[in-house]
């Protein structure tokens, strides 16, 4: 059974950077396609975008497109989202979960960013 | 991008009846490819149903997806105290993924 977990929550001050990892069990990344989606309070989901770490392929949702990256380490079996710039409306809780589809299964259990100066 | 929307916002029901949830998209949904999914507070999104109306192994039978195009229904029939949660509707298209705002379902 596939199990992604993720990295602990983090502080960044406006204008910083922050990255959040994704480590896989249960299966080699390389068979998977990768999603990072964030949550703002009280909010739906928002895809942010995937990577299909076997051919390196990835697409980003266009209002992300200029300052998020993802990357994957095979040989960790890890995933990582960077994302620069960072503002008071990045403040998020951040998920990674595996493509089933076109929908999302499983998730991450959540990675808290919190924006603040 | 398709825009889904929920309805209603909230729904407030008690155990044993029948919540009827909607989800309704700017134009149709490729092949019907339409996820439901239950979230709780503090955990991630879980998928109950994709495409559609097929369930996933562990879902119970109680929660039913149907509709298609446009407009898609989760029915949960006689539910149950674990069942009252946020519901939320996602679809993919030309490499977009976009999720409604949802609905949620709370107890009378």
């Amino acid at each position: 059974q596939v199990q992604l977990v993720q990295s602990g929550s983090e502080v960044k001050k406006p204008g910083s950077s922050v990255r959040v990892s994704c480590k896989a069990s249960g299966g080699s990344i390389t068979n998977f396609n990768l999603a990072w989606v964030r949550q703002a309070p009280g909010q739906g989901p928002e895809w942010m975008g995937s990577i299909i770490p076997l051919f390196n392929g990835r697409n980003y949702a266009p209002s992300f497109q200029d300052r998020l990256t993802i990357t994957a380490n095979k040989s960790s079996n890890t995933v990582y989202m960077d994302l620069t710039s960072l503002t008071s409306g990045d403040t998020a809780l951040y998920f990674c979960a595996r493509r089933h589809g076109d929908a999302f299964d499983p998730w991450g259990q959540g990675t808290q960013v919190t924006v603040s100066s | 991008d398709i825009v889904l929307t929920q309805s209603p916002a909230t729904l407030s029901l008690s155990p044993g009846e029948t919540a009827t949830l909607s989800c309704r998209a700017s134009r149709a949904v490729r092949h019907d490819f339409l996820a439901w999914y239950q979230q709780k507070p503090g955990q991630p999104p879980r998928l109950l149903i994709y495409p559609a109306s097929t369930k996933l192994v562990g879902t119970p039978d109680r929660f039913i997806g149907s509709g298609s195009g446009t407009d898609f229904t989760l029915t949960i029939n006689s539910l149950e105290p674990e069942d009252f949660a946020v519901y939320y509707c996602q679809q993919y298209e030309n490499s977009i993924m976009t999720f409604g705002q949802g609905t949620r379902l709370e107890t009378k």
